[in-house]
């Protein structure tokens, strides 16, 4: 079936430091999602890309679809404690369906 | 705040018990999904409907059985469970479950943390 690869599994970063992050797949998708799970709480979506080479900001977040359709990659500039969290990589394999597959996620831990 | 509810927001059942979770959308959406969240796994998609009918079953063990007696509420009962279902279970609701080329955002509740002894 299809996977989504997701890298790094964990990070852990200074207060005002980048991160970047990137899902990679064997299949091509036709949108790419970027959501953020805070602990006891369900994710939450940060971005969503429709399009290949799209290149999409949210505030300190900026994602990419990237021109083969088979990856994506999410930044986020000047860390700070609120970015701690899990963030995943889905994508929509199909328009006839909302249907997603999700990666392994991200776990970002920010220290003061 | 997503609008998506779900109770219990934790429940521990042993082996031989029968619950059920329970989930509400308050956004007049029309598609629902119940999830599956374990340590270092990907979320699985279990169940997904449509307009409250059924129209996804993935592999699903039959000691799972969904529920959705409208597109406002979506239930997933449980018996006779294994400690191996132990996980988040997710519960998420979408305008309508085709795309037409824009992506119909997922909403998804807090979860119910199911522990089985």
């Amino acid at each position: 079936g299809q996977q989504l690869n997701q890298s790094p599994q964990s990070m852990f970063i200074q207060e005002g430091e980048d991160v970047s992050m990137n899902c990679t797949s064997s299949s091509i998708f036709n949108t790419w999602l970027w959501y953020k799970q805070d602990p006891g709480e369900g994710p939450v979506l940060l971005i969503a890309l429709y399009k290949a080479g799209e290149l999409t900001s949210n505030g300190r977040l900026t994602a990419q679809f990237g021109i083969t359709r088979k990856d994506s990659f999410l930044n986020i500039s000047a860390s700070i404690p609120s970015d701690v969290g899990i963030y995943f990589c889905a994508g929509q394999p199909s328009y006839n369906t909302d249907k997603l597959i999700f990666g392994t996620g991200t776990r970002l831990q920010v220290f003061p | 705040e997503t609008g998506v509810t779900q109770t219990p927001r934790h429940l521990v059942m042993g082996m031989t018990n029968k619950k059920s979770l329970k989930c509400e959308q308050h956004l007049g959406h029309n598609a629902m999904y119940w999830y599956k969240q374990s340590a270092k796994k990907p979320l699985e998609l279990m169940f997904v409907y449509s307009l409250e009918e059924r129209v996804e079953n993935n592999s699903v063990p039959s000691r799972f059985s969904p529920e959705c007696p409208n597109s406002s509420h979506l239930f997933l009962h449980l018996h006779t469970l294994q400690p191996e279902d132990s996980a988040l279970y997710l519960c998420a609701s979408s305008q309508d479950l085709v795309g037409v080329r824009i992506y119909n955002e997922q909403f998804f509740g807090p979860g119910t943390r199911l522990t089985v002894l």
